[in-house]
């Protein structure tokens, strides 16, 4: 158990709707981390907050957003829900804004039909 | 941006086997990170790599960072079927960002 906790575990939605996932970071740690995992794209970086303010941007459409709430804990919206969009969702904490040891939620299965 | 080239991309060997699989890149890393993600589950750390040539060791796993810091191997030795996963490599993306850049990792399978 890495400590990192994510809801719900699965989700399944339809094309055209919009959905939220849910982070928990472990105890002390002050960044959260956004990955998408598909099976084609690999695990690809979304987004990351540190102590409440967005440090660092990836591939993250618009149509996606996120925030860092200030217990720490992180949500990730996603809207306007594409078939294309079906993934894995992980969040990941450190304890600073550049870690080498980030820790993995067991992730948010995404399947939109 | 850098990209990191793994290999093979399937394994599938018998219990007892040893195996080895390579992570690679075009530029020098600045560390190396090994994680291990079995079905339904998140990547989990296995080791960070700083320094070139350096060894580690977890057990049945030796992992090894190049002299050149441009390439990394994970060795498995007397494998069981408890170390099937899918085994991924990681790197910073660099500057004051603190986001990894993974490989698309090596889907190994021990069969008993």
């Amino acid at each position: 158990d890495s400590g990192v906790t994510q809801t719900p575990k699965h989700l399944i939605t339809a094309t055209g709707q919009r959905v939220t996932l849910r982070c928990s970071p472990r105890s002390g740690d002050l960044s959260v981390y956004w990955y998408q995992q598909s099976l084609d794209q690999g695990l690809q970086f979304l987004i990351q907050y540190y102590n409440g303010e967005e440090r660092a941007k990836g591939n993250i459409l618009e149509r996606f957003s996120a925030q860092q709430f200030p217990d720490l804990h992180s949500e990730l919206n996603l809207s306007s829900l594409e078939l294309g969009d079906s993934a894995l969702y992980f969040c990941a904490s450190s304890v600073g804004g550049r870690s080498y040891e980030q820790y993995f939620g067991p992730g948010t299965r995404l399947t939109v039909t | 941006t850098q990209l990191l080239e793994q290999s093979p991309q399937f394994l599938s060997i018998q219990e007892g086997e040893n195996l080895t699989v390579y992570c690679n890149s075009s530029s020098v890393f600045s560390s190396l990170q090994w994680y291990r993600q079995e079905p339904g589950e998140g990547p989990v750390l296995l080791v960070t790599v700083v320094t070139g040539g350096e060894v580690k060791k977890l057990k049945r796993l030796t992992f090894q960072f190049g002299d050149a810091r441009k390439d990394s191997s994970l060795h498995i030795t007397a494998a069981q079927p408890g170390d099937t996963g899918l085994y991924l490599c990681a790197e910073f993306s660099g500057g004051s960002q603190g986001n990894l850049i993974f490989g698309k990792g090596t889907k190994l399978s021990v069969k008993p």
